[in-house]
């Protein structure tokens, strides 16, 4: 988990607040990603970039919006959110994107909004 | 899209024996992978399964897949508390610009017993 750190690792947060999620890899990836985990459900892709683009945003609601300054570092701003949002998310780093590649994931930041 | 089913949902066994862990998907695949996550903690690889490949070892794990059939199952030999996690398996996607995304199932969540 060294390789992939993110945070703060909880965060409570009422639903007129604004905060981010920070992700930090030192492993010399060009892909990151976040994902959403909530409970009983499989693991939802939310953001993807490669080489700093973003190359895909699943219907993700405009309340979550990423940002990737660089290779390393990967950020999710959050506004106005809903109780449903309360959830576990989770960054990951790849060598690139592409098939057949191992994706390294952080410890995770366990977010709950009030 | 695809999406790896894994079965049983819950398994509970005693410390040194087999576990068993399996997993459907719908669709042609390139690669499986497997995964592990405790509670709580972001997921870990395990390892990777190419669609040309029809077993594979990494210490105390065995992974099948049967293409045919669109499975895949996870042997964890002489198990230990330590194990107990939950674990995933993930297809990748194979068409247009999602290529390389890893579709995650729900889980098998692994107890241990000492």
């Amino acid at each position: 988990e060294t390789g992939v750190t993110q945070t703060p690792r909880h965060l409570v947060m009422g639903m007129t607040n604004k905060k981010s999620l920070k992700c930090e890899q030192h492993l010399g990836h060009n892909a990151m990603y976040w994902y959403k985990q909530s409970a009983k459900k499989p693991l939802e892709l939310m953001f993807v970039y490669n080489f700093k683009e973003q190359t895909e945003n699943n219907s993700v609601p405009s309340r979550f919006s990423p940002e990737c300054p660089n290779s390393s570092h990967l950020f999710l701003h959050l506004h106005t959110l809903q109780p449903e949002d309360s959830a576990l998310y989770l960054c990951a780093s790849s060598g690139k994107r592409g098939l057949g590649e191992t994706q390294y994931f952080g410890p995770g930041t366990r977010l709950l909004v009030l | 899209s695809q999406q790896g089913e894994e079965d049983p949902q819950a398994l509970s066994i005693q410390e040194g024996e087999n576990a068993t862990m399996n997993c459907s998907y719908k669709t042609s695949i390139n690669n499986l992978q497997w995964y592990r996550q405790n509670s709580g903690r972001g997921l870990v690889h395990l390892i990777l399964i190419r669609s040309n490949e029809r077993e594979k070892h990494s210490g105390r794990l065995r992974v099948t897949l049967d293409t045919s059939k669109k499975s895949s199952s996870l042997l964890i030999t002489a198990s230990r508390a330590a194990d107990t996690a939950s674990y995933f398996c993930a297809t990748d996607e194979d068409y247009g610009g999602s290529q390389g995304n890893l579709i995650f199932g729900k889980g098998t969540k692994l107890s241990v017993k000492p």
